[in-house]
């Protein structure tokens, strides 16, 4: 079967920094892709990592590890703005995304 | 750029109708798009994939004789819920990727609720 686990929620302070890990078990892999998704809204996406290591987009940073099944996104000082649900996912060998149940993230002042 | 639309943002109908849902890729030809549907906090289940010009594939338990999709051209796909029941009610989004293929650019979703 497919499968990817990411946490369910996470909670975080203004100013700080999160990682919101993702493992994911999938017949086929191109790359895993981040998505956020406020509440009522539609996903946007993020970032895509294809091969192993960090990539960084402002205050947002993804990294793979494919050896490992594993990525995290890391989101650094963070803002009132960043409670959404994160989303992780794999685009298999047919190009088609898989996602992970997403994880709450909550950002307190 | 990357914009991709949907229409209409919201719908109500009755038990029994059909709705069409549009999807469109405003600034570049989407050679495939996608169909999700989304229940309210769980993640989102690929429906179909869909091709220009060519027959949809759906996805394990989809129905394709309820959910009907047609890709016209490479900026358009629609989906149609035939015989709208109370649990098809749900927020629908559609991707769509360009010839790169390995981005998926979303709409803004359409949340259809069926009385």
């Amino acid at each position: 079967g497919q499968s990817l686990e990411q946490p369910s929620e996470v909670t975080a302070v203004e100013g700080a920094i999160v990682q919101i890990n993702c493992t994911y078990q999938t017949s086929g892999f191109y790359g895993l892709s981040w998505y956020q998704q406020h509440d009522g809204g539609a996903p946007t996406f993020l970032s895509y990592n294809a091969l192993d290591g960090l990539e960084e987009t402002g205050r947002f940073s993804s990294f793979l590890s494919r050896s490992d099944s594993y990525g995290y996104l890391l989101l650094q000082e963070l803002q009132m703005k960043d409670s959404a649900s994160y989303f992780c996912a794999v685009m298999d060998s047919s190009y088609k995304l898989i996602f992970g149940s997403g994880t709450r993230l909550l950002v307190r002042p | 750029g990357a914009v991709v639309s949907q229409h209409p943002s919201r719908v109500i109908c009755k038990s029994g109708t059909s709705v069409k849902i549009e999807c469109r890729s405003l600034d570049f030809q989407a050679t495939t798009m996608f169909w999700y549907r989304q229940f309210p906090k769980q993640s989102l289940m690929l429906m179909a994939t869909s091709n220009e010009g060519s027959k949809a594939t759906y996805e394990q338990g989809v129905e394709k004789d309820k959910f009907l999709i047609n890709h016209a051209s490479l900026t358009l796909s629609t989906l149609t819920v035939t015989s709208a029941h109370p649990e098809d009610s749900s927020f629908y989004i559609c991707s769509a990727s360009d010839q790169g293929g390995d981005t998926q650019y979303f709409g803004p979703g359409t949340r259809l609720t069926v009385l």
